[in-house]
């Protein structure tokens, strides 16, 4: 059990509303990672993390902001979401060359 | 930029049966390491399986075992023993540390859905 918990599991919303999903976890690791996962892309990376307040862009980073104020929680903001953000989005942790440990997903729908 | 190649969008075996999942990768670098991850129904990321770059020893663990070609850059999976537990997608993954920066970012392949038949 890595220790993931991501919130909410799944949501519904409409275009142009912005949208929070959460990741929590329970260890102190360092890095944190959010992914979308789409059919027949895999997981691309959007942003991730790499202390307290440090974050960088991942390859689709385009419409989607985070921020991390404390090593246990790792927000994504989509700032005005849009149909094409339907997607999956996993949150993963992780420490220097270890696995990837993931969370179990938030299906997000914009409609 | 790496890039990470699953060519077999589907593939199916039989139960008890053995079968190989392929994974390709395009890197100029000498330090990376190379995973297998497995997302059943349920959608959970798990892992099955890691190699270091730096050792030519290919990883077991229990029924999977990994062909490790680091000159054709080739990292594929294979599954013994087939259990129905084992479908699921599969995927493959390369990721790099970078010791300037403190980075380390994964690339993820595009998946091979399993399925085991009874």
């Amino acid at each position: 059990d890595a220790g993931i918990t991501q919130s909410p599991r799944h949501k519904v919303t409409e275009t142009g509303t912005p949208v929070t999903l959460r990741c929590h976890q329970t260890e102190n690791h360092r890095y944190m990672y959010w992914y979308r996962q789409d059919p027949g892309h895999g997981l691309r990376l959007i942003h991730y993390s790499y202390g307290v307040k440090d974050t960088d862009k991942g390859e689709v980073s385009d419409g989607y902001s985070v921020s991390r104020s404390k090593t246990e929680d790792f927000l994504l903001t989509l700032e005005s979401a849009t149909s094409s953000q339907t997607s999956v989005y996993f949150c993963a942790n992780g420490d220097s060359n270890q696995p990837q440990h993931f969370g179990d997903g938030t299906r997000l729908s914009i409609l | 930029a790496q890039t990470v190649t699953q060519s077999q969008p589907e593939m199916s075996v039989q139960e008890a049966e053995t079968v190989t999942l392929s994974c390709t990768y395009d890197t100029s670098e000498n330090n990376y390491y190379l995973f297998w991850y497995k997302q059943p129904p349920s959608r959970q990321m798990i892992l099955v399986i890691r190699q270091e770059a730096y050792k030519q020893q290919n990883a077991t663990e229990n029924r999977f075992s990994v062909n490790f070609q680091k000159a054709a850059k080739s990292f594929s999976l294979k599954i013994s023993d087939s259990q129905l537990g084992d479908t699921a997608m599969y995927f493959c993954a390369f990721m790099k540390p970078s010791f300037t920066s403190g980075t380390y970012k994964y690339i993820f392949g595009t998946g091979t859905r399993l399925k085991v038949l009874a």
